[in-house]
């Protein structure tokens, strides 16, 4: 079966570093994207994986590596609004998203 | 520029009422999705539509129809709601023609069946 597997909840200080871990078992990949959550609201789309590698994006970056199925989010500078929940999806083969439960991040003073 | 708009935003239904949730798009996106959220899972996917007049199958279409009569809309129906389709139901969309194919999520609309 597919699986995306993520941590259910992570606490962080403010102005501190977060690295959020993603692994995924997927038939096929074709790509791999973050968003992020607020409560009560939709997701918004964030970074967008396909090659190898790290991308960078202001506080966020992103980084890839397909050949152990893993990826993370890493947030800089944390900020009070940073509190939200990061999804993890994963394109596979047929084109189609599978999702991960989430990763609900906690950001205290 | 609204985006993607979804109605209702609540509902509470009794098993056994039918609704329709309308979603709209002003971003002349091809493909529209609708999918359930629903504590300690991921987003699943419902339905959706490639194009005006196409719908297909998702992860768990049971219980729910959709049209795309339009391709500015997609109406997601229960026809018959039982509680196991208390939910939060989020609409999106995406122009496949984009590298990412990047989702547009509407607001969501959270729905209660008792």
């Amino acid at each position: 079966g597919q699986n995306i597997d993520q941590p259910t909840e992570m606490t962080a200080t403010e102005g501190a570093i977060v690295q959020i871990n993603c692994t995924y078992q997927t038939s096929g990949f074709n790509g791999l994207f973050w968003y992020q959550q607020h409560a009560g609201e939709a997701p918004t789309f964030l970074s967008y994986n396909v090659l190898d590698g790290l991308e960078e994006k202001g506080r966020f970056s992103s980084f890839l590596s397909r050949s152990k199925g893993y990826s993370y989010l890493l947030l800089k500078e944390l900020q009070m609004k940073d509190s939200a929940s990061y999804l993890c999806a994963v394109k596979d083969s047929n084109y189609q998203l599978i999702w991960g439960a989430g990763t609900k991040l906690i950001i205290k003073p | 520029n609204a985006g993607v708009t979804q109605t209702p935003k609540f509902r509470v239904l009794k098993t056994g009422q039918s609704m329709t949730l309308l979603c709209a798009q002003d971003m002349n996106h091809e493909y529209m999705y609708w999918y359930r959220q629903d504590p300690g899972m991921g987003l699943r996917l419902i339905h959706y539509s490639v194009g005006e007049g196409t719908t297909a199958k998702g992860e768990v279409p049971d219980g729910y129809n959709v049209s795309r009569l339009k391709k500015q809309n997609f109406l997601l129906g229960l026809e018959s709601a039982a509680p196991s389709q208390t939910s939060v139901y989020f609409c999106a969309s995406s122009y496949e023609g984009l590298d990412t194919g990047e989702l547009f999520f509407g607001e969501g609309s959270r729905l209660t069946v008792l």
